[in-house]
């Protein structure tokens, strides 16, 4: 059974940095591309970023590039998500998902709370 | 970017009727290397994360009743709930991941029962 589990998020100023981690198993973390998902009562679902199996290849939305770097340790089969310089327009809860298909996102995280605010 | 729009942005159905929603693309999600659309829907319940249910827009994700059924092609779609149970009070969001990145989800539908 697949199982991701996010963690990391907390309460940080506007300017602040913050790493969320995703755990995962159940699959072969190795071979799958790995997403960042966000989500807030205001914007609905964003997709923020994603990164290959072997780490190498990396894509971010335009409202983040610049500022979140994501990577993946495979000998700990987890992901990772670098938030800096982080606005207040980042609060929502952060998912991490997969796609084994290539379609849709199969199976996501239970999400952690990003709260950026003074 | 593909923009995608749902209507309505609510709705209310009785019990055992038929729910209907839609999903309209700003531009064509015909994946032509497959010859099938790239749309997806998910059902999102209260406190948890959103849960696939169609895939090339008409594929059920494997547990997904058959009461829950997705059509349409190029730019519009529909994911239609045949017998509404209680348990499907939701919300629901298309997606499509044919132009990427971005992925790119719908605002939501939310499902009520009257």
């Amino acid at each position: 059974e697949v199982q991701l589990v996010e963690s990391g998020g907390g309460l940080v100023q506007p300017g602040g940095s913050l790493r969320l981690s995703c755990t995962a198993s159940g699959f072969s973390f190795s071979s799958q591309w790995m997403h960042w998902i966000r989500q807030t009562p205001g914007s609905g679902l964003v997709w923020v970023s994603r990164v290959t199996g072997d780490g190498n290849t990396k894509d971010y939305a335009d409202a983040v590039k610049g500022r979140f770097t994501i990577s993946r340790d495979n000998a700990k089969n987890t992901l990772y998500l670098q938030m800096d310089s982080l606005r207040a327009e980042d609060t929502a809860l952060y998912f991490c998902a997969i796609s084994r298909r290539s379609a849709g996102f199969d199976s996501w995280g239970q999400g952690t709370l990003v709260t950026v605010s003074s | 970017e593909i923009v995608l729009t749902q209507s309505p942005d609510s709705l209310a159905v009785s019990l055992g009727e038929r729910a209907t929603i839609n999903c309209k693309s700003s531009q064509s999600v015909f994946y032509s290397p497959a010859n099938k659309n790239c749309l997806a829907w998910y059902q999102q319940k209260p406190r948890q994360p959103p849960k696939l249910l169609i895939y090339w827009a008409s594929t059920r994700e494997s547990g997904v009743p058959d009461r829950f059924s997705g059509s349409g092609s190029g730019t519009d779609f529909t994911l239609t709930i045949s017998s509404l149970q209680a348990e499907d009070v939701a919300v629901y969001y298309c997606q499509q991941y044919c132009s990427v990145p971005p992925d790119t989800f719908g605002q939501g539908t939310k499902l009520d029962i009257k």
